[in-house]
């Protein structure tokens, strides 16, 4: 079983749509990475976070660290948002090293 | 702006035949990974410098090596490279010190993605 699991692993929506992608982990973290990258393109992060919620634009991350889950909420989705999204998390002390979840790949359609 | 620097976007080189993949930073990070990510599949730290410190992975072929001249550069070298290493090549940069680690994002350059002919 991979240490971190998100689902789902596929995701198509209309534009418009609320869209969540959920990533649950099953190691101690320090911190929680969302991270997008677009076809054949390197990685951008888009959130970290170890606590709370936070938001920025049309996303929102949030986390419980209770329950080693977290989501990436998008709303009105647009075709840019098309990407795969992919968690990873920084162990604890496992130094900055990130272990990544297997992707969500988003298509959203016009 | 600051910024992670990939070059080149795209290499082919020949099987056997040594490459080079270079990665430059302008944001004076003092933490910098090299990851190898294979088609549909998640990016595999390969190595990392803490500063002057080199840090391999304990299932990093022997093939590949890496070198940081200073802060700013980092380079990957292949020495023989297969028809498996083919992939893209992704290099990040952070800074974290002491309890940071693990605390702060990584910015990603835009990745390499080489061809072995």
């Amino acid at each position: 079983k991979n240490e971190v699991e998100q689902s789902p692993q596929n995701l198509t929506a209309q534009e418009g749509e609320f869209i969540t992608i959920n990533c649950s982990y099953s190691v101690g973290i320090s911190a929680l990475h969302w991270l997008q990258q677009h076809p054949g393109g390197g990685i951008v992060s888009l959130f970290m976070l170890s606590s709370g919620k936070k938001k920025h634009g049309r996303l929102i991350a949030t986390i419980n660290i209770q329950e080693k889950h977290s989501s990436l909420h998008i709303t009105a989705s647009h075709p840019r948002d098309s990407a795969v999204y992919i968690c990873a998390v920084s162990g604890y002390n496992q130094g900055g090293k990130l272990i990544f979840g297997q992707g969500t790949e988003l298509s959203v359609k016009p | 702006d600051a910024m992670v620097i990939q070059n080149p976007r795209y290499q082919v080189t020949q099987f056997g035949k040594p490459v080079t993949l270079s990665c430059s930073q302008t944001l004076n990070h003092n933490v910098m990974y090299w990851y190898q990510q294979k088609s549909s599949q998640a990016p595999k730290l390969l190595f990392h410098y803490y500063d002057k410190d080199f840090n391999n992975e304990a299932d990093t072929p022997d093939n590949f090596q890496s070198r940081r001249p200073n802060t700013s550069f980092c380079f990957l070298d292949i020495r023989s490279p297969g028809l498996g290493d083919a992939a893209m090549y992704l290099c990040a940069t952070s800074r974290e010190w002491g309890s940071d680690r693990g605390r702060k994002p990584q910015h990603f350059g835009d990745g390499t993605r080489l061809s072995i002919l």
